[in-house]
């Protein structure tokens, strides 16, 4: 399946956090949510074959690679209280032959103090 | 732009009760997907079912049935003879521009 790491973080405003994300194997396409505590998930970003693949409304300081073993990072700078959030990594067949189903990690609990 | 509203927060029945999860979209789309997902207190998202706009005969999974009308723009989600084990939020969600637009969540909690 989809494993995230680390579990819980705890970080500073104004700190920078790495996130990682191991998808599901034989799966090429990784996407990463927000999931504020009582919403639905939030789109961030996807990347399909290393590159980025579609962008929500989220600022630059979000960041994400994926890299050839199907691993991935998001990447938060200068984080704001409003960064505290579960985030989540899904992974999916290849996004070029259509919508697939994402299936998601357990996710990692940002805190942002 | 795509939208997901699930109007219900919170239903709590008990154990045995049928219970539906309203899901209602709007899309501009002529061609998309529909999924519910399962999440429990663990926080992963369990993928139940997709269904495609084009395909609008309703599926029975077990315990679990999905009601999609195109006609109201909504995909609703019944559970029959409810379990404690169901007790987590459920999301309903519309696919987008490579991505999933989800609604707000319902929390069901069912009591022994």
């Amino acid at each position: 399946g989809v494993t995230q790491s680390p579990t819980h973080l705890i970080k500073t405003r104004g700190q920078q956090v790495t996130l990682r994300c191991s998808s599901q194997s034989g799966h090429n396409t990784v996407s990463w949510y927000q999931q504020a505590l009582g919403q639905g998930p939030q789109f961030i970003f996807q990347y399909y074959r290393e590159e980025e693949n579609g962008r929500g409304n989220f600022p630059p300081r979000f960041s994400g690679l994926q890299f050839p073993n199907d691993s991935s990072e998001l990447n938060v700078n200068a984080l704001e209280l409003d960064d505290s959030a579960l985030y989540l990594c899904a992974s999916s067949l290849d996004v070029e032959t259509g919508f697939h189903e994402q299936y998601f990690g357990p996710g990692t609990r940002l805190t942002v103090t | 732009a795509q939208k997901v509203t699930q109007a219900q927060t919170e239903i709590s029945v008990v154990e045995k009760e049928d219970v539906t999860l309203d899901c209602v979209y709007e899309t501009r789309d002529t061609t998309y997907y529909l999924f519910w997902y399962k999440q429990p207190p663990s926080g992963e998202l369990v993928f139940l079912i997709r269904r495609n706009s084009f395909d609008e005969q309703n599926e029975i999974s077990g315990r679990y049935s999905w009601n999609f009308q195109k006609s109201t723009s909504s995909f609703n989600f019944t559970i029959t003879a409810s379990q404690v084990v169901d007790s987590a939020v459920y999301f309903c969600a519309l696919t987008g521009f490579q991505k999933l637009v989800f609604g707000t969540g319902t929390r069901l909690l069912v009591s022994p």
